[in-house]
């Protein structure tokens, strides 16, 4: 079954640096999003992507981060001068359209900030 | 502020018997609901998703949604001891917004 795969699995990064993390969307999905997941608390929405534009962004999705779909297959969320609040599951996810089709989740990037 | 509100639990429910669980969200206008099963440390993982009133059964799993109570479902027959996980509900406000709005999960136990 094809699925979402996210890269790396884990990233450790000291606070003020840059990351940047990697998602592979299901190859025939149009609609990619971002979410991250503090432990113990609830999966938050970050931002969507469509068409080569984010289609819609939380507040949480400030000037701090951004998203690119470099070429055919990769989609990416940049975080510059990460903060140690940055710390958190992120998942990538994505849906053959948009709402109301179904999102289908990456395994998610461990992000710890140091 | 758009809530979906679930019992954080835990939830035991013997193996073999039927597991429900619940969640309201606040905003009316939302249109299509989905549940997503969490094991920890892991993605969540989509098991259904319902955007009309009514039941909606796939295997195991059958989901509800009252559109006038704003209430969702998702009920589990023959519970086996690997359904014990984290299920999380999520709401879409309406056709056309991507924002996925997550509850904070009920965590399910099976007791073999």
């Amino acid at each position: 079954e094809p699925e979402v795969t996210q890269t790396p699995s884990h990233q450790v990064t000291q606070m003020g640096q840059e990351v940047i993390l990697r998602c592979v969307p299901i190859s025939n999905h149009l609609y990619f999003y971002w979410y991250r997941q503090i432990l113990g608390q609830k999966v938050e929405f970050l931002v969507s992507f469509y068409n080569n534009e984010i289609s819609e962004k939380s507040e949480i999705f400030d000037d701090q981060f951004s998203v690119e779909r470099p070429d055919g297959s990769n989609f990416t969320l940049k975080i510059r001068s990460t903060k140690l609040e940055d710390s958190a599951m992120y998942f990538c996810a994505s849906s053959l359209k948009g709402s109301p089709q179904p999102q289908h989740f990456g395994d998610g990037t461990r992000l710890s900030i140091l | 502020q758009k809530e979906v509100e679930q019992n954080s639990g835990p939830l035991s429910v013997p193996e073999g018997a039927i597991a429900s669980l619940n969640c309201t969200y606040s905003d009316r206008g939302s249109q299509s609901f989905f549940w997503y099963r969490q094991y920890s440390g892991k993605s969540p993982e989509l098991i259904m998703f319902i955007y009309s009133n009514g039941d909606k059964e796939d295997g195991r799993f059958t989901a509800q949604l009252n559109k006038a109570s704003q209430y969702v479902s998702l009920l589990i027959r023959d519970s086996q001891p690997s359904d014990s996980a984290t299920y999380l509900c999520a709401a879409l406000p309406n056709f056309g917004n991507e924002k996925l709005t997550f509850g904070t999960g009920t965590r399910l136990t099976i007791i073999p």
